[in-house]
């Protein structure tokens, strides 16, 4: 089984700028994936960027990079040149057993104009 | 357009009513998951149905039963319902893969819930 944290409730970023999103993990499991997820206002679950335990690349999606530290058990997601839209809550789950995620409380991001 | 198609999306019920939601998926996917949302909280797994023909208890299962009907729908059903399960509940699925694969996992809309 996975356990995620995600430490920070809430953050705030200037619009146009990076923001960094912290995420770490604890699994026994060998083989795992990464997931970020973000949940607007309106509460859907829209998925982002996804990395898997043997991957050697840090996943890219556009402006969402991951930054995974295996052996600090990291995956921070870097949102470059935040905008508007991007205020949300943000969540982490990781993949374990049986292609089961589990998800931490989350981070609600607000970007100020 | 492919998905996770989830109703009703807003529901009140009073203490003690019966429900059914409904997931259906048009992916082809083999796994199906039920999950609910609490305020300020991350989503917990009810159950889950690993192929057609099989469920399984997740982190929360008590007050819930569901119901894998055939590869696409997957329901969830509340005998009598509680104040306690008043929530957002999410339908999800996901494909096969390789460990540490990305199993394409997909949510649907939500249903809002209150028990009263």
């Amino acid at each position: 089984a996975q356990k995620i944290t995600q430490t920070q409730p809430g953050m705030f970023v200037q619009e146009k700028e990076a923001v960094t999103l912290d995420c770490t993990y604890d699994t026994s499991d060998q083989s795992y994936g990464l997931f970020w997820y973000k949940q607007p206002s309106s509460g859907e679950m829209i998925f982002l960027i996804y990395q898997g335990s043997y991957d050697e690349q840090n996943a890219t999606e556009g402006r969402y990079s991951l930054n995974f530290q295996k052996a600090r058990k990291s995956a921070n997601l870097v949102i470059s040149a935040s905008q508007l839209g991007d205020s949300a809550m943000y969540f982490c789950p990781g993949s374990g057993g049986y292609q089961k995620v589990t998800f931490g409380t989350g981070t609600k991001l607000q970007v100020i104009p | 357009n492919a998905g996770v198609t989830q109703t009703p999306k807003f529901q009140v019920l009073k203490t003690g009513q019966s429900m059914t939601l409904q997931c259906a998926q048009d992916m082809n996917h083999n796994s199906m998951y039920w999950y609910r949302q609490d305020p300020g909280m991350g989503l917990r797994l009810i159950y889950y149905s690993a192929s057609e023909g099989t469920t399984d208890k997740g982190e929360v299962p008590n007050g819930y039963n569901v119901s894998r009907l055939n590869k696409r729908e997957f329901s969830l059903r509340l005998e009598s319902a509680a104040p306690s399960q008043t929530s957002v509940y999410f339908c999800a699925s996901s494909q096969p893969g390789p460990p540490a694969s990305n199993y394409g996992y997909t949510f649907g809309s939500g249903t809002r819930l209150t028990v009263v």
